[in-house]
C-alpha cells in the first residue's frame, strides 16, 4: 500500500516557539492531504484540509494563523505549530490522498507527538 | 451538522469472547464508511463500507453497513489479547474527500 511518512515523530518544544511538521507521501503524488489532531484517549479531529499549490481549508474552531499549512509540492505538506502552548500539546496526524482507478484513500502518516513545556 | 457516534466507548473481554462495536452516523452527504484500528500510532486500515448489507471479512473479523438505519457494527470473533486498541469508525463525505471520525472505542482483551 500507499507510504506516508511524518517528522519528527517526536518533539518537544518551549512555549512561545514554532514547531514544523512534514507530511510526505513516499511512493504516490498527493494533491491533497489532511492534518487531524488527537487529544489522549479520544478521536481524531479534522484540523485542515491542505492542497496542493493553494491555501488551505480550515475547519470550524481551527485558528488558520496558529496552525500554518503550506502543501507546496504534490508529495509534501506542513503543519507549523506557532508560537505554541502547552494546549497545543498533542499527538498530530497528516493523511494523504491516493487515486487509483476511480478510487481514492486516505493513507496515514505515524503521527508526531508534539510536547509544548 | 455531521456527526459519528461510536458505543460503546469502552470495553474490557476476556479473550475468546466476541464483540460487536457500534458506529452510527449522521452525515448530509454520505460516501463511505471505514473503520480502522489505533493503537500506539497512526489508524491503520481495517474496512471500507459502501453497500448496505454486504458483509465483509478478514480473519476474525467482520463488518457490515446499514445505510438505512445508518450504522455500522464491527464483529470480532475469538478475541485476543492483540485485539486490544481504540477502534475508530469514520465517514467519508462524499465530494470532499474528508472523514468524520467517531469518538471511538477502546477495546481490551484480557488474557
Amino acid at each position: 500500500g500507499a507510504v506516508v511518512s511524518q517528522h519528527p515523530s517526536r518533539v518537544i518544544c518551549k512555549s512561545g516557539t514554532s514547531v514544523k511538521i512534514e507530511c510526505r507521501s513516499l511512493d504516490f503524488q498527493a494533491t491533497t492531504m489532511f492534518w487531524y489532531r488527537q487529544f489522549p484517549k479520544k478521536s481524531l479531529m479534522l484540523m485542515a484540509t491542505s492542497n496542493e499549490g493553494s491555501k488551505a481549508t480550515y475547519e470550524q474552531g481551527v485558528e488558520k494563523d496558529k496552525f500554518l499549512i503550506n502543501h507546496a509540492s504534490l508529495t509534501l505538506s506542513t503543519l507549523t505549530v506557532t508560537s505554541a502552548h502547552p494546549e497545543d500539546s498533542s499527538f498530530y496526524i497528516c493523511s494523504a490522498l491516493s487515486s487509483g482507478t476511480g478510487s481514492y484513500e486516505q493513507y496515514f502518516g505515524p503521527g508526531t507527538r508534539l510536547t509544548v513545556t | 451538522e455531521d456527526k459519528v457516534v461510536q458505543s460503546p466507548l469502552s470495553l474490557v473481554v476476556h479473550e475468546g469472547d466476541t464483540v460487536t462495536l457500534n458506529c452510527s452516523y449522521e452525515v448530509t452527504n454520505f460516501r463511505s464508511l471505514l473503520w480502522y484500528k489505533q493503537e500506539k500510532k497512526a489508524p491503520t486500515f481495517l474496512f471500507m463500507l459502501t453497500s448496505s448489507g454486504i458483509e465483509k471479512k478478514s480473519g476474525r473479523l467482520s463488518s457490515i453497513l446499514d445505510k438505512k438505519e445508518l450504522f455500522s457494527i464491527l464483529n470480532i470473533t475469538a478475541t485476543q489479547t492483540g485485539d486490544s486498541a481504540i477502534y475508530l469508525c469514520a465517514v467519508e463525505v462524499s465530494g470532499t474527500y474528508k472523514y468524520i471520525f467517531g469518538t471511538g472505542t477502546r477495546l481490551k482483551v484480557l488474557a
